[in-house]
């Protein structure tokens, strides 16, 4: 229950296209759900962050939808660049929201093809 | 830009040795988190750590692991006696109250 199921596990896209990452979880308490954006020897990265009150959250070329009652979620990067191939990483935060631990996804290697 | 410093970044060690990780997190940051993840795989949560104790912690993090917040700016992540599995990108991670945590470069731990 505590497990978040990320897909697909890599994705290829052209420059320009759209590139879209799901993501499930079970566990209903979790109430805070944020991205991470890894590149090759680096720390996560917060990308963007949703709460389940709201079923989408859009900051410049990144929006995330919410479909709490599918308890799914996803990252949408429109006009995808080559800078923005790197691990995506989708998570989950139970109970206290504000302080609790993140539980990760499986994570999404994505390359944007010049 | 604020942000949360590890050192060392990469750290090789004997099996059976005991390593300690070290952490600066963000300044005001109340809330402090070890992460790990190995290669190739996703990352995983270890502990947590509010007013100086340890609010929660994974099935990994048994006896072996310890963490302390020693002197109100760093904080540590000790393994006593390291094993091969323990091979792994260790993340400190800090948050406020934002819910926003953020996470440092890591520390490649390679156990021989």
């Amino acid at each position: 229950q505590q497990q978040v199921k990320q897909s697909p596990q890599s994705l290829i896209v052209q420059k320009g296209g759209i590139s879209i990452i799901n993501c499930a979880y079970e566990n209903t308490a979790f109430d805070y759900f944020p991205w991470y954006q890894q590149f090759p020897g680096k720390g996560p990265a917060l990308l963007i962050a949703i709460r389940p009150d709201v079923s989408e959250k859009k900051e410049g070329r990144f929006t995330i939808s919410f479909n709490k009652s599918a308890k799914q979620f996803s990252l949408h990067i429109m006009d995808s660049q080559p800078g923005d191939s790197a691990t995506y990483f989708c998570a989950a935060s139970d109970g206290s929201g504000n302080t609790g631990k993140l539980i990760f996804g499986q994570g999404t290697t994505l390359q944007v093809k010049p | 830009e604020p942000e949360v410093t590890q050192t060392p970044s990469h750290q090789v060690t004997q099996m059976g040795q005991e390593v300690i990780l070290r952490c600066v997190p963000i300044s005001n940051h109340l809330y402090f988190y070890w992460y790990r993840q190995i290669l190739g795989q996703k990352v995983e949560f270890l502990v947590s750590f509010y007013n100086n104790e340890i609010s929660e912690k994974s099935e990994i993090f048994d006896d072996q692991f310890s963490v302390e917040r020693p002197d109100g700016s760093n904080f540590t992540l000790k393994i006593r006696s390291t094993k091969l599995e323990d091979s792994a990108m260790y993340f400190c991670a800090s948050t406020a109250t934002s819910g926003k945590q953020y996470f440092g470069p890591g520390t490649r731990l390679t156990v021989l």
